[in-house]
């Protein structure tokens, strides 16, 4: 089965550094999200992105998140920067419809990012 | 708004036993309702949703949910767990009407022992 990829897997960063992180969705998918989990909380959505442009956000994607969809292939997400809240595992997902309309989401393995 | 209760941490079940997973939400409108399974160093996986039609929906890996909408509730089933199964599980809900934002549970630990 097709798989979406994150890398890094882990990223160690200083409070108020810039972090990028990558995605490489489905090949045939057009919808792409950002999700997260704080350890021992809840996966939180942050953001979903169709057609090159943000189609929804959660309160917490605020001015210090972007995402950006450069080529064909990569969705990244970037925090500008870092405050120690922003510990958490990162998720890519894809899906080829809009969530809910009869389609599935496919997670990536996640990012765990560790701000010091 | 819509919310999503899982109300065990954790459930212990012996191999070949059934196992149930609860799970209950919260919408305005009507619900989509889904599964997500995670093992260790992997992603959420689908299991199974439910949009319309059939309250009793079954997915991969012989699991299946009911949807009981007087209830609210979307309880995880097998009708005899593997130790494979152990994992962690994510129910999620979407509202019909609110977009195309999941929101998750906090997950529930399922412990299958031989």
């Amino acid at each position: 089965e097709p798989e979406v990829t994150q890398t890094p897997s882990h990223q160690v960063t200083q409070m108020g550094q810039e972090v990028i992180l990558r995605c490489v969705p489905i090949s045939n998918h057009l919808y792409f999200y950002w999700y997260r989990q704080i350890l021992g909380q809840k996966v939180e959505f942050l953001v979903s992105f169709y057609n090159n442009e943000i189609s929804e956000k959660s309160e917490i994607f605020d001015d210090q998140f972007s995402v950006e969809r450069p080529d064909g292939s990569n969705f990244t997400l970037k925090i500008r920067s870092t405050k120690l809240e922003d510990s958490a595992m990162y998720f890519c997902a894809s899906s080829d419809r809009r969530t809910g309309v009869n389609e599935k989401l496919f997670f990536g393995s996640g990012t765990q990012l560790s701000v010091l | 708004a819509q919310s999503v209760a899982q109300p065990e941490d954790q459930v212990n079940v012996a191999e070949g036993n059934p196992l149930t997973v609860k799970c209950t939400y919260s919408v305005s409108g009507n619900p989509y309702l889904f599964w997500y399974v995670q093992y260790p160093n992997r992603g959420l996986q689908f299991l199974l949703k439910y949009i319309t039609g059939d309250n009793l929906v079954k997915g991969s890996y012989g699991f299946e949910a009911e949807f009981n909408k007087s209830q609210t509730s979307f309880h995880l089933k097998k009708p005899s767990a593997l130790v494979s199964d152990s994992a962690l599980y994510f129910c999620a809900v979407r509202d019909q009407n609110a977009g195309n934002m999941l929101t998750f549970g906090g997950g529930t630990r399922l412990m299958v022992k031989p």
